[in-house]
């Protein structure tokens, strides 16, 4: 049983450009986190979504940013015209449903040069 | 305001002692607690779930929790130098549908 999977694991991209970060989670999962983990600091909740649906989104940036789930495929987390500030890991978890463990993917690193 | 508090630490025990990790939350509704290990550089990774008041104990590793106190803890027993990571304590909050971390304690365990 595959655990969550996410690609790439590094991706770089230049001041502006568009970052595309992708999410399987775990077979039978379909409850999905993205959290953002700034160097040297804690895990900060973005987005919570169930297929097709975006629960909470609280955590959120306004602007740039935008997450789905669709009925097949990955969960995407879109960052658009990225710039310095967005460097950071991003990791999904994926859980049974919203109380049950949430489990890690090995999470992408963003780098924006 | 602070939704999930830890003791950032580092937490420094001597190999073979047990190491005491809490946690603290303010949503009063919250049902489900966790306890993950992230190694400097890696993912989270699962290591305890509570649900209900008491301990729940596995292997080395017990977790309490006290709901009317708003409190959790993580004892690990025995400790041994590969326990060395940051401890993340995480609640699902009642409120917002959403899992919560801590800022996560550091535990350096001495050989």
């Amino acid at each position: 049983n595959a655990g969550v999977m996410q690609n790439p694991r590094h991706l770089v991209r230049r001041r502006g450009q568009e970052a595309r970060l992708r999410c399987s989670p775990m077979k039978g999962h379909s409850h999905v986190y993205w959290y953002r983990q700034l160097p040297e600091e804690g895990l900060k909740f973005m987005v919570y979504l169930q297929k097709e649906n975006i629960i909470d989104e609280s955590g959120m940036p306004k602007e740039r940013f935008s997450a789905e789930f669709p009925k097949e495929g990955p969960s995407i987390l879109r960052i658009q015209q990225v710039v310095r500030g967005d460097s950071a890991a991003y990791f999904c978890a994926s859980s049974l449903d919203m109380n049950t463990e949430a489990f890690f993917g090995q999470g992408t690193r963003l780098t924006v040069v | 305001q602070k939704e999930v508090e830890q003791n950032s630490g580092p937490l420094s025990v001597p190999e073979g002692a047990i190491a005491s990790l809490n946690c603290t939350y303010s949503d009063r509704g919250s049902q489900s607690f966790f306890w993950y290990r992230q190694y400097s550089g890696k993912s989270p990774e699962l290591i305890m779930s509570i649900y209900s008041n008491g301990d729940k104990e596995d292997g080395r590793f017990t977790a309490q929790l006290n709901k009317a106190s708003q409190y959790v803890s993580l004892l690990i027993r025995d400790s041994q130098p590969s326990d060395s990571a940051t401890y993340l304590c995480a609640v699902n909050m009642e409120y917002g549908n959403k899992l919560v971390f801590g800022a996560g304690t550091i535990l350096r365990v001495k050989s």
